[in-house]
């Protein structure tokens, strides 16, 4: 199995501009997660699906940030506008729900805004 | 709400010497899983063990061991022939059974000295 694979690895873009941030699950998974990490603030949960329904989105920081599951292999988590606080590393997870539910994190996409 | 606390935000160890690593957790659920993942500077997110809270015995993985005390909620990660590869960022986590989501801890940085 390939993992969690996201999309890009890094992303440079000026304040104001759209992000698009894109994770493919481990095939089976039914769980999925986008958390933030930034040396303030730690790793956050910002939202997570279960059958491709969000569940909790309450860490979702403001309307700037949306995030997407339109089937069991994609999702999105879209910043617009992006701000220079939004840098962080952005991290999407999988698990499956029954079982241990130990997750499997992809390598994270770093962004950066100027 | 389960809590997860990692009361050493950074430690260090000697090279083939061992360390613990301490977590303790608040729940008033009787099953659940907990978790223990690693994030070395490459940022890969992986796990490095589990326990199930219905299993008295400790999980071990090769050089990796839990002491888990179910009566006081504390589940320590004990890394034995510490290795340079070790030096990570090790966050402890908290899963009720059959739930979506983890909980995790503030994180905790071991540094392994040559």
């Amino acid at each position: 199995d390939a993992g969690v694979i996201q999309s890009p690895r890094h992303e440079v873009t000026e304040m104001g501009q759209e992000v698009t941030l894109r994770c493919k699950p481990i095939s089976g998974h039914n769980s999925l997660f986008w958390y933030r990490q930034t040396m303030m603030r730690g790793l956050e949960l910002l939202i997570y699906f279960n059958n491709n329904v969000p569940i909790d989105d309450s860490g979702m920081p403001e309307d700037r940030f949306s995030a997407k599951m339109p089937n069991a292999s994609f999702s999105t988590l879209k910043i617009q506008p992006s701000e220079p606080r939004d840098s962080a590393v952005y991290f999407c997870a999988s698990s499956l729900t029954s079982g241990y539910n130990e997750q499997f994190f992809g390598p994270g996409t770093r962004l950066t805004v100027l | 709400a389960q809590t997860v606390t990692q009361s050493q935000p950074e430690m260090s160890v000697q090279e083939a010497e061992t360390v613990t690593l301490s977590c303790t957790y608040d729940t008033s659920e009787s099953n659940y899983y907990l978790f223990w993942y690693k994030q070395p500077p490459s940022r890969q997110m992986i796990l490095v063990i589990r326990q199930e809270a219905y299993k008295q015995q400790n999980a071990t993985e090769n050089r990796f061991s839990v002491n888990f005390q179910k009566a006081a909620k504390s589940f320590s990660l004990k890394i034995s022939d510490s290795q340079l590869g070790d030096t990570a960022m090790y966050f402890c986590a908290f899963s009720r059974t059959n739930a979506g989501k983890s909980t995790f801890g503030d994180g905790t940085t071991l540094t392994v000295k040559p």
